[in-house]
């Protein structure tokens, strides 16, 4: 089974900085099948980045994916109040068919 | 734009079978992959399984022997039957849209409570 380890458990940052959040796989991820959400209090996950590196419709700019193989990271490349939230990375492919990180929680500071 | 609405009672006893549905609205069911997802405290989000308009399905391997996902596309719906609940199975249900490796649809959620 794959298992996917996100780093850090949880960030406490200002608005404004950048943030790299990890995702590292157990196994290589199939073809780069790797997606990254956002959940805030109380919503469901939102889609921000699929196959790795595309930016899911309406995400802004600032949001960006990359890695291949078991390492990928997602960057926000400057911190508005509304992105401290919960990310989780997810991939598609291996056994099971899809699973999810355990999330990283961003905080404000 | 496509929206889901998760429907089903909030409780249910243990031993017993808990059963949602989804209601699609917005976009075609036979657009996505359809899915549910539960959330716990304990085990973060949970990929129960998916089903396609034309019927095939795909179950994770560790609820399998108690899932089953139906869909139903003259109403554009599909629902989830999980026997056998234990208190594990509390959770926040969700169902969600996906074109095969994303999900970029989700639903509302709905908290699914197994006890006596």
């Amino acid at each position: 089974e794959i298992v996917l380890t996100q780093s850090p458990g949880t960030l406490s940052l200002s608005p404004g900085v950048r943030v790299t959040l990890s995702c590292r796989a157990s196994q290589s991820v199939v073809t780069s099948y790797l997606a990254w959400y956002q959940q805030r209090p109380g919503q469901a996950p939102r889609l921000l980045i699929y196959g790795a590196s595309n930016r899911a419709t309406g995400i802004p700019d600032r949001f960006s994916g990359s890695g291949s193989g078991t390492d990928f990271t997602l960057t926000i490349s400057r911190l508005e109040p509304e992105d401290f939230a919960v990310y989780y990375c997810q991939q598609y492919g291996s056994s099971p068919l899809i699973t999810f990180g355990q999330g990283t929680r961003l905080e404000i500071k | 734009q496509a929206q889901l609405q998760a429907s089903g009672p909030g409780l249910v006893k243990p031993s017993e079978t808990l059963s949602l549905t989804c209601t699609v609205s917005g976009v075609s069911i036979s657009s996505y992959y359809w899915s549910w997802i539960r959330q716990t405290p304990g085990k973060g989000l949970e990929w129960i399984g998916y089903i396609y308009y034309s019927g095939s399905t795909n179950y994770n391997p560790s609820l399998k022997s108690r899932v089953t996902i139906s869909i139903n596309t003259s109403k554009n719906q599909f629902s989830l039957k999980l026997s056998s609940v234990t208190a594990a199975d509390t959770a926040v249900y969700y169902c969600a849209g996906n074109e095969l490796d994303a999900f970029d649809v989700w639903g509302q959620g709905t908290m699914v409570t197994v006890s006596s």
